[in-house]
């Protein structure tokens, strides 16, 4: 079955700086890939998400990146802001078939002012 | 107010004892799943269903069990098998019938504390 691998565990930066988090997939089918930014004591949510059939999407600040060859996928969060900080988590899944989504363990993103 | 429900949120329960966990959603989703979340191992899916009368386990299915009866409804329950039940569970849904966008949206969580 699929398995995400996500990097770093905890990112610490300073606001205004840039942060980056990585995470690999182990399914070649594989072809949705969606982010969720979860704040304390908060469910889930959706922040961004992309599709295999494009390498790159952002929006506003966010942006996040695929690899299919090398089965990796990021997020590039720019101008952090205090507001940022929250637990981020990775996903894969194969839209259209099963639908599971498989979610990477989380980076814990602390934006220091 | 459209969206998923997750009731108690926070529940007792002694060990020995089988509990259930409510999820509801009015979203008119397809699929529901249930999540567990650890510190440090993030959202491990226990089961899930794409459509009413089915549902498959996941990773980490061993001590619980579901039904889904209803395509609103999706309750799990936390057997005295799982031998370590204490933990943040979340369910969530998806429409995946509908074009293509499968985000999730997730409940609010029930904390489960065994004593």
């Amino acid at each position: 079955g699929e398995n995400v691998e996500q990097h770093p565990s905890t990112l610490s930066v300073q606001e205004g700086d840039s942060a980056v988090i990585k995470c690999t997939y182990s399914d070649s089918a594989s072809n949705y890939f969606p982010w969720y930014k979860q704040e304390l004591g908060k469910r889930p949510q959706l922040i961004i998400d992309i599709r295999s059939n494009v390498g790159e999407k952002k929006d506003q600040r966010i942006a996040v990146t695929l690899n299919k060859t090398a089965k990796h996928f990021s997020l590039h969060i720019t101008e952090t802001q205090p507001e940022d900080s929250a637990v981020y988590f990775c996903a894969a899944s194969i839209e259209g078939a099963t639908n599971k989504l498989i979610f990477g363990t989380g980076t814990l993103l602390a934006v220091q002012p | 107010d459209g969206g998923i429900t997750q009731s108690p949120k926070y529940l007792f329960r002694k060990e020995g004892q089988n509990v259930t966990l409510s999820c509801e959603q009015n979203l008119n989703h397809d699929a529901m799943y249930w999540y567990r979340q650890d510190p440090g191992q993030g959202l491990r899916l226990i089961y899930y269903s794409q459509i009413v009368n089915d549902f498959q386990k996941g990773d980490i299915a061993e001590g619980y069990s579901v039904s889904r009866e209803k395509k609103e409804s999706f309750p799990l329950t936390v057997t005295s098998a799982q031998k370590n039940p204490t933990a943040f569970y979340l369910c969530a849904s998806t429409h995946p019938s509908v074009g293509t966008n499968t985000e999730a949206f997730f409940g609010q969580g029930t904390r489960l504390t065994v004593v």
